[in-house]
């Protein structure tokens, strides 16, 4: 079975600038995370897609972050305009049941 | 307070020692526990889940919880190199497919040859 896909896996973009990462799920999978890893800390979930709808972007910084997930498979989650507390590892994982299983991430340094 | 504490680390132990990894929580509502497992650059794979108080084994992992005290372990027997990685609880009041997981800080952990 494939794993959670991710595109890019790197990102250097200067503050300001816009950003967008990509997220295929597994196969069949209907709920869809986005998560913030900041160096030394635990994954922050960002938003939670349940196949096209959002169930949770509690925590997602609306007046710059954006996602959307396309007919309930992939998914993009956008930047506009970047800040530098922006540098972080975005994670994006998929689950059928408990547990989730996740993607390699993409990491973004802001400058 | 933050709702999941975990210590950071880091741990250095020699090649066979057991290990232990805590977390500690506040949320009561937490049922499901859950401990990944990130390798340098890589993303979080789940190791082990477990459901309310007790003890659960994995080859040479046992995860254990105790909801009285809200406090779960990790136990690394016979570790290994290849276990040098970044340990990270996670937590959740459902088990359906959809409930929000509250990870720790992570620990991180080098086995030395």
């Amino acid at each position: 079975e494939a794993g959670v896909a991710q595109s890019p896996r790197y990102k250097i973009i200067e503050k300001r600038q816009s950003v967008a990462f990509w997220c295929n799920p597994i196969s069949g999978h209907a709920t869809l995370y986005w998560y913030q890893q900041i160096l030394g800390q635990g994954p922050k979930l960002l938003i939670q897609f349940q196949n096209n709808g959002v169930v949770d972007d509690s925590q997602l910084p609306k007046d710059r972050f954006s996602a959307e997930r396309l007919k309930g498979v992939d998914s993009t989650l956008k930047i506009q305009p970047a800040k530098l507390e922006d540098s972080a590892v975005y994670l994006c994982a998929s689950s059928l049941v408990l547990g989730q299983y996740f993607g390699p991430g993409t990491r973004l340094t802001v400058t | 307070q933050k709702e999941v504490e975990q210590d950071p680390g880091p741990l250095s132990v020699p090649e066979g020692a057991i290990v232990s990894l805590n977390c500690t929580y506040s949320n009561s509502a937490f049922q499901y526990f859950m401990w990944y497992r990130q390798y340098s650059r890589k993303g979080p794979e789940l190791l082990m889940y477990t459901y309310s108080s007790g003890n659960k084994e994995d080859g040479r992992f046992t995860a254990q919880v105790d909801k009285s005290s809200k406090y779960i372990s990790l136990f690394i027997r016979d570790s290994q190199p290849s276990d040098s990685a970044t340990y990270l609880c996670a937590m959740s009041a459902s088990e359906t497919s959809g409930s929000r997981l509250t990870f720790g800080e992570g620990t991180q952990l080098t086995v030395n040859p």
